[in-house]
């Protein structure tokens, strides 16, 4: 099956500093990608969705300049969350479409730790 | 976007054929039911996919009803590995919509 990888699989980093989680769709080209975030014992919490050469449709609540999506190309989609602080430690996911199926295409997740 | 509603939790045996169900009652004409499985720490999986009557692969059976407003996960003869979160999504195909997970049904299977 299609695969989604994301890079690091886990970052810590400090309160202030921006971090960069790269998604991308190994073995197929994904004309849309998604964004989650999942705290512990929570459900995925969409964030935004992101169409390759297109603005990013972020869902309300979420604030665009602190998330940072760029879709550049069909296979990599970057979220950088900007000035991060404690309250962004979260489990980040990624998913993306080949515009076929109604089967999203997860990656394996991003553990964020801000200190 | 049609809501799902799901079981918060459910114990299981080895074993046992374990079902799940997902009420959908808004289900769209044109939407598809889509079950994943989410370890810890991981992305979900996806598991199965159907839009009507029943649908089998090599893990589970899905069964959907005539009014599509409710389906059943069927996990046979469910093993200490099965233990995971296992969420109901109903969207239409095309990939390109906005999935809005529910709280998912925490599956605990004990020895």
């Amino acid at each position: 099956g299609a695969v989604v990888s994301q890079h690091p699989s886990r970052v810590i980093c400090k309160s202030g500093t921006s971090v960069k989680i790269e998604c991308r769709s190994l073995d197929f080209q994904a004309t849309t990608m998604f964004w989650y975030r999942q705290f512990p014992k929570k459900s995925l919490m969409l964030m935004a969705t992101s169409n390759e050469g297109s603005k990013a449709t972020y869902e309300q609540g979420v604030e665009k300049d602190k998330f940072l999506i760029n879709h550049a190309s069909l296979t990599l989609s970057t979220l950088t969350v900007t000035s991060a602080h404690p309250e962004d430690s979260s489990f980040y996911i990624c998913s993306a479409s080949d515009g076929g199926r109604a089967e999203q295409y997860f990656g394996p997740g991003t553990r964020l730790t801000v200190t | 976007l049609a809501k799902t509603t799901q079981p918060i939790s459910m114990d299981s045996y080895e074993g046992q054929e374990v079902n799940i169900t997902c009420s959908h009652n808004n289900i769209a004409t044109n939407d598809y039911i889509t079950w994943y499985q989410q370890f810890p720490s991981q992305g979900p999986r996806f598991i199965i996919q159907g839009y009507k009557t029943k649908v089998t692969n090599e893990v589970a059976s899905l069964f959907i009803p005539a009014d599509r407003k409710s389906s059943t996960l069927s996990l046979p003869r469910v093993s200490l590995s099965d233990t995971a979160v296992y969420y109901c999504l109903v969207g239409p195909p095309g990939g390109g919509f906005k999935t809005i997970f529910g709280a998912g049904t925490r599956l605990f299977v004990k020895a």
